[in-house]
């Protein structure tokens, strides 16, 4: 089955805490990127890449990373969680990044930081 | 600000009524999607139009893409509880390559 397997679903943890969080889909895709959803703001993209070793900043870059060092694989990393981080985070992949191409979405993972 | 404009942000109707959703911009798009996400789940496509003008119909739901690529509508007939979820458009801005910009969605609730 085409999917987006994301995890940990849920995540509470403490400010300063590093922690990641996984993303890999089994289609082959070459685009990936991640969101985040906060309420009254809809989907805002985080990072994004086109391929092996291409990452690239989306709209709200800071206090996240990335890497992209499997085609698969698409981890986002919060080096220094803060409060202001908390929110249902998604992990989406599609076979190009053209905005005419489907995007395939992750369950999404909710996390608090406390 | 959002790019994206979305309205109504909460739609409440009975099963058997009809309902339109509207996506607007300032902005010109290359095309745009529309997605529906049930509660703990992610979004989901539904339908992605890229010329001004087109309607395309999924069953009971019509699309539509306006002329000038700056809006989109989403119309339900006779909507079902099934259609419950909060729906988002998507667009791709023509000088903007690899980001999708969201609007900040419709919650729609359909009651029996």
């Amino acid at each position: 089955e085409a999917q987006v397997t994301q995890n940990p679903r849920y995540l509470i943890t403490v400010t300063g805490k590093k922690l990641t969080v996984t993303c890999s889909q089994n289609m082959n895709h070459e685009y990936m990127s991640w969101y985040r959803q906060d309420p009254g703001l809809g989907l805002r993209q985080i990072y994004y890449s086109m391929n092996v070793e291409v990452t690239d900043k989306g709209d709200v870059p800071e206090g996240y990373k990335v890497s992209r060092k499997e085609k698969r694989n698409f981890p986002l990393i919060l080096e220094s969680p803060s409060p202001n981080q908390t929110s249902l985070y998604f992990c989406a992949s599609s076979l190009s990044s053209g905005g005419d191409t489907e995007a395939f979405f992750g369950q999404g993972t909710r996390l608090t930081v406390v | 600000t959002q790019l994206l404009e979305q309205s109504p942000q909460f739609l409440s109707i009975q099963e058997g009524e009809n309902l339109t959703v509207y996506c607007n911009s300032s902005s010109v798009f290359s095309s745009l999607q529309w997605y529906r996400q049930e509660p703990g789940e992610g979004p989901v496509l539904l339908v992605t139009v890229v010329t001004g003008g087109e309607v395309k119909k999924l069953k009971r739901l019509t699309f539509q893409f306006g002329d000038a690529r700056k809006d989109s509508s989403l119309h339900i007939t006779a909507a079902q509880p099934g259609d419950t979820g909060l729906y988002l458009c998507a667009g791709d801005l023509t000088d903007s390559w690899g980001k999708l910009q969201f609007g900040a969605g419709t919650q729609v609730v359909v009651t029996p």
